[in-house]
C-alpha cells in the first residue's frame, strides 16, 4: 500500500528555516514524479515544487531561490528545505505521487503545518 | 503567463446538474486534473486527463475539454458533493499550477 506521511512542520519566526520530510513506502520515491503542494489557511491549492525520477527539479517563482527539493533513496524520504520564511509561507504542506494532468492515480500524505510568525 | 480561471462559487440544489469551468491557454496545449477537497482532507482526483474517471468516482462526475476552456460536470449532484473543486495542469515550462478552486454548494 503506497503511504505518504509527512513531518516537520511547526513555528518558526520571519526569516527562519525548516525541513520538511515526506516518509513514503509502498513504493520508491527515486522512481517516482514528486511534488510539494501547500494551502494557506482558508486559502486554495499551491503547487510548490517538483523532483523527477531523474532528478530535474522545478520551483514555484514564489519559492524559487530558497526552498530546496530533494531526497534520500537509502530513506526513501523526499524533502523541502525552506529558507528566508516568510509569514505567507505560512500553510499546510503536502506531499504527493504523480501529480500529473494524465496520470490516472495520484496519491498524497495528510500534510503538516507551516506556521511563520 | 500560466493561469488557471474558476468560477469562486457554484451553488446547485440535490439532484441538479452543477458545472465548474476552468480556463486557461495552457489548456490548448495540455490536459487538466480536477481534485475535490473536502475540509480538513487532502485533495481526491475526480478526473484526469480531461475527463477520465479514476476508478472508485462516481458516474456523475464527467469532464469535457474545447479550446482554452474545461469543464467539471457533476449530473445529479449529491449533498455529499458539497466540497471545493480545484483544475490542475501543467505548463510549458514543466510548473505547475492549479485554478483558484470553486466552492460547490448543494443545498
Amino acid at each position: 500500500e503506497v503511504q505518504l506521511v509527512e513531518s516537520g512542520g511547526g513555528l518558526v519566526q520571519p526569516g527562519g528555516s525548516l525541513r520538511l520530510s515526506c516518509a513514503a513506502s509502498g513504493f520508491t520515491v527515486s522512481s517516482n514524479y514528486m511534488s510539494w503542494v501547500r494551502q494557506a489557511p482558508g486559502k486554495g491549492l499551491e503547487w510548490v515544487s517538483v523532483i523527477y525520477s531523474g532528478g530535474s527539479t522545478y520551483y514555484a517563482d514564489s519559492v524559487k531561490g530558497r526552498f530546496t527539493i530533494s531526497r534520500d533513496n537509502s530513506k526513501n524520504t523526499l524533502y523541502l528545505q525552506m529558507n528566508s520564511l516568510r509569514a505567507e509561507d505560512t500553510a499546510v504542506y503536502y506531499c504527493a505521487r504523480d501529480l500529473l494532468p494524465d496520470s490516472s492515480s495520484d496519491y498524497w500524505g495528510q500534510g503538516t503545518l507551516v506556521t511563520v510568525s | 503567463s500560466y493561469e488557471l480561471t474558476q468560477p469562486s462559487s457554484v451553488s446547485v440544489s440535490p439532484g441538479q446538474t452543477a458545472r465548474i469551468t476552468c480556463s486557461g491557454d495552457v489548456l490548448t496545449k495540455k490536459h487538466a486534473r480536477w481534485f475535490q477537497q473536502k475540509p480538513g482532507q487532502a485533495p481526491v482526483v475526480v478526473i484526469y486527463k480531461d475527463f477520465e474517471r479514476p476508478s472508485g468516482i462516481p458516474e456523475r462526475f464527467s469532464g469535457f475539454s474545447s479550446g482554452t476552456t474545461v469543464t467539471l460536470t457533476i449530473s445529479g449532484a449529491q449533498v455529499e458533493d458539497e466540497a471545493d473543486y480545484y483544475c490542475f495542469s501543467l505548463g510549458d515550462n514543466y510548473l505547475g499550477m492549479f485554478g483558484g478552486g470553486t466552492k460547490l454548494t448543494v443545498l
